[in-house]
């Protein structure tokens, strides 16, 4: 089975800028969680998605925002970016019997000029 | 809030040594816990988990128990191998929070 695909891999962006990030998930997983990596603040979790809600939100600007398709897969959109914006981001997918255990993509690594 | 505290790094061993990295949590209720590890320029793999006390997760050689007395899940393995060299995350699933929420992170640097 694939695991989870997210593109692009990488990406450079300026000041300004908005851009759009895509994740696939497992096939039968259908929530989807995104998260930043960074190596000031670690791991932080932006937002979850399950059938195409947000289910749960983390502590981010509202410059953050995501959706996820009728086939699960999900898109992030950071607007307006800024320095402090360059990270990994990675997504990951979970059955909905098993929401706590989550699969990792291999990440989108965003640099912003 | 829930939080995850790891023992800092880096943790240098030679090649067939024997490997712990301390995990302590605090959450409320009765969360999940897991050990993800991360290749240079990868994601983050699942390692191991484990769902309620005294369970022990297990893969490739690495074991972690839930401690529930001492809030701990330390990461153990008997021999470790230069292809151990990672990064290794603790973190954990409920709580007050449904959400991963990971440790700082623990740099395992193996020497032949």
């Amino acid at each position: 089975k694939a695991g989870v695909t997210q593109t692009p891999r990488y990406l450079i962006k300026t000041r300004g800028q908005q851009v759009t990030l895509s994740c696939s998930p497992i096939s039968g997983h259908r929530s989807v969680s995104w998260y930043q990596q960074t190596p000031g603040q670690g791991l932080q979790f932006l937002f979850e998605y399950f059938s195409e809600t947000q289910r749960n939100k983390g502590n981010f600007p509202g410059r953050f925002s995501g959706r996820q398709f009728s086939n699960s897969r999900s898109e992030m959109n950071v607007s307006t970016l800024e320095l402090g914006d360059s990270a990994l981001y990675l997504c990951a997918s979970s059955l909905a019997t098993a929401k706590e255990t989550q699969y990792f993509g291999p990440g989108t690594r965003l640099l912003v000029l | 809030g829930d939080s995850v505290t790891q023992m800092e790094g880096p943790v240098t061993l030679s090649e067939e040594a024997f490997l712990t990295i301390n995990c302590t949590y605090t959450a409320t209720g009765y969360p999940s816990l897991f050990w993800y590890v991360q290749y240079p320029g990868e994601g983050l793999q699942l390692l191991l988990k484990a769902t309620k006390a005294d369970d022990k997760g297990s893969n490739k050689g690495f074991e972690a128990t839930y401690r529930k007395e001492t809030t701990s899940f330390h990461l153990e393995k008997g021999s470790v191998q230069v292809s151990d060299s990672a990064v290794y995350f603790c973190a954990l699933y409920g709580g007050a929070t449904n959400k991963l929420i990971f440790g700082t992170g623990t740099l395992l640097a193996v020497q032949p």
